[in-house]
């Protein structure tokens, strides 16, 4: 079993749409959670952090962990064509002996205009 | 500067041959750490520095791979006779203070 599962999708959603992008976890170690967009032949790009429980909002973007359930989401509202890319959901273990991330697999989201 | 610079975009190698591939942090930047990233976007963490030093190298294959971070150099991944498993996207990113890591936009590696 991996460490962090993501839906791969790929999802398709018209443009206005709620999209829901989630991922859970088996490490209860992992304190820092993180969602990363990558367009295509591009570095991975911070769109939020947030460090345990609780929820972070910032623009169009929602953040929400559920350490109790081992399970983060991102939440983008009135999506747009450009937020076409992979969403990847990113952890690590802030404080231990290392602070290496690791990934989700990414969900490749497609918003159609 | 103020963007993770990594050269060359795009590197192409016959089997056996050497790679170096580069990465110049976000100026202030302590940490660097070099990720891999291959099919169906699985990222695959190699190597960390904290300045000049080793900070993590669990990642690291044991044979073949090196990682080197000198002051006043870019940070350089050199991968000794090549494979065709070698073939992907090597990604560097740094960071500050270990809270977040800022990423290039890679090293594409063909093996050939």
């Amino acid at each position: 079993q991996k460490e962090v599962e993501q839906d791969p999708g790929p999802l398709s959603v018209p443009e206005g749409a709620i999209v829901s992008l989630n991922c859970t976890y088996s490490n209860s170690a992992f304190q820092y959670f993180m969602w990363y967009r990558q367009y295509s032949r591009k570095g991975p790009e911070l769109l939020m952090y947030t460090y345990s429980s609780g929820n972070k909002e910032d623009g169009r973007f929602t953040a929400q962990v559920d350490k109790s359930s081992k399970y983060i989401s991102l939440f983008i509202r009135d999506s747009q064509p450009s937020d076409s890319a992979t969403y990847l959901c990113a952890m690590s273990e802030l404080g231990g002996a290392t602070n290496k991330l690791i990934f989700g697999t990414g969900t490749l989201l497609a918003v159609q205009p | 500067g103020e963007e993770v610079a990594q050269t060359p975009k795009h590197l192409v190698r016959g089997e056996g041959q050497k790679a170096k591939l580069y990465c110049a942090p976000i100026k202030g930047h302590s940490y660097v750490f070099w990720y891999q990233q291959v099919l169906k976007n699985e990222f695959k963490f190699l190597i960390s520095f904290q300045n000049e030093n080793v900070f993590d190298e669990t990642g690291m294959p044991k044979e073949r791979f090196s990682a080197k971070c000198l002051p006043n150099s870019p940070c350089s991944l050199e991968i000794q006779a090549t494979k065709l498993e070698d073939s992907a996207v090597y990604f560097c990113a740094s960071s500050h203070n270990l809270d977040i890591q800022y990423f290039g936009a890679g090293t594409r590696l063909s093996v050939l």
